[in-house]
């Protein structure tokens, strides 16, 4: 069965701490995205990864083809990063995405 | 970077109407479009998938008669609920794929909150 696994579900932490969210897949990938959603509901893009690492501002993503697993780094985390992070995948031979569940992050001033 | 647009954002309705919502690409064109429901706190459900020209393909447990895509350029996609309810009432996303070297890449619309009252 094709599976995305989000953890933690729920993130709480202070102003200026380094945040990671892990997203974890049970087969083979075509493309692994991670998704921001603000409390208004849209859906920003953040990353797109096939594989290595990319890095945007204060946002990093990794992804390890052959476990499986992605991480999204926030460093000097802020208020403003409070959103729902989510990740989403294309497993090989498919077209629509499947989705984790959410992390909802919450950084405290 | 590419841009998807939604509208309307926000809708309002009576029991029984139908209200239409729009997602266009802006500055490329998307050979397919998926529609996905959201209800509070939960994750995305993939509605639908429109590719331009021809009939959208439905999710198991989604009404096709109910929930009508059209995705008549390569543009634009329409989702219109029909006779909606209040049982409707959920936040409404879509998301636009170009094809060739950019086809795993979905851009996401801001989303359109559907309440039926």
């Amino acid at each position: 069965k094709n599976e995305v696994e989000q953890s933690p579900q729920n993130l709480t932490a202070q102003e200026g701490e380094f945040i990671t969210i892990n997203c974890s897949y049970s087969v083979g990938i075509s493309a692994l995205h991670w998704l921001q959603q603000h409390p208004g509901g849209g859906i920003v893009s953040l990353f797109m990864l096939s594989s290595g690492k990319k890095k945007h501002g204060r946002l990093i993503a990794t992804i390890n083809i052959q476990e499986k697993h992605s991480s999204l780094h926030i460093t000097a985390s802020h208020p403003r990063d409070s959103a729902v992070y989510i990740c989403a995948v294309t497993f090989q031979g498919a077209q629509k995405l499947v989705f984790g569940q959410g992390t909802r992050l919450t950084i405290n001033p | 970077g590419a841009v998807v647009s939604q509208h309307p954002s926000r809708v309002i309705c009576k029991s029984g109407t139908s209200v239409k919502i729009e997602c266009r690409s802006l500055d490329f064109q998307a050979t397919t479009m998926f529609w996905y429901r959201q209800f509070p706190k939960q994750s995305l459900m993939l509605m639908a998938t429109s590719n331009e020209g021809s009939k959208a393909t439905y999710e198991q447990g989604v009404e096709k008669d109910k929930f009508l895509i059209n995705h008549a350029s390569l543009t634009l996609s329409t989702l219109t609920v029909t006779s909606a309810h209040p049982e409707d009432s959920s936040f409404y996303i879509c998301s636009a794929r170009a094809g060739g070297f950019a086809k795993n890449i979905q851009y996401f619309g801001a989303g359109t909150r559907l309440s039926v009252l």
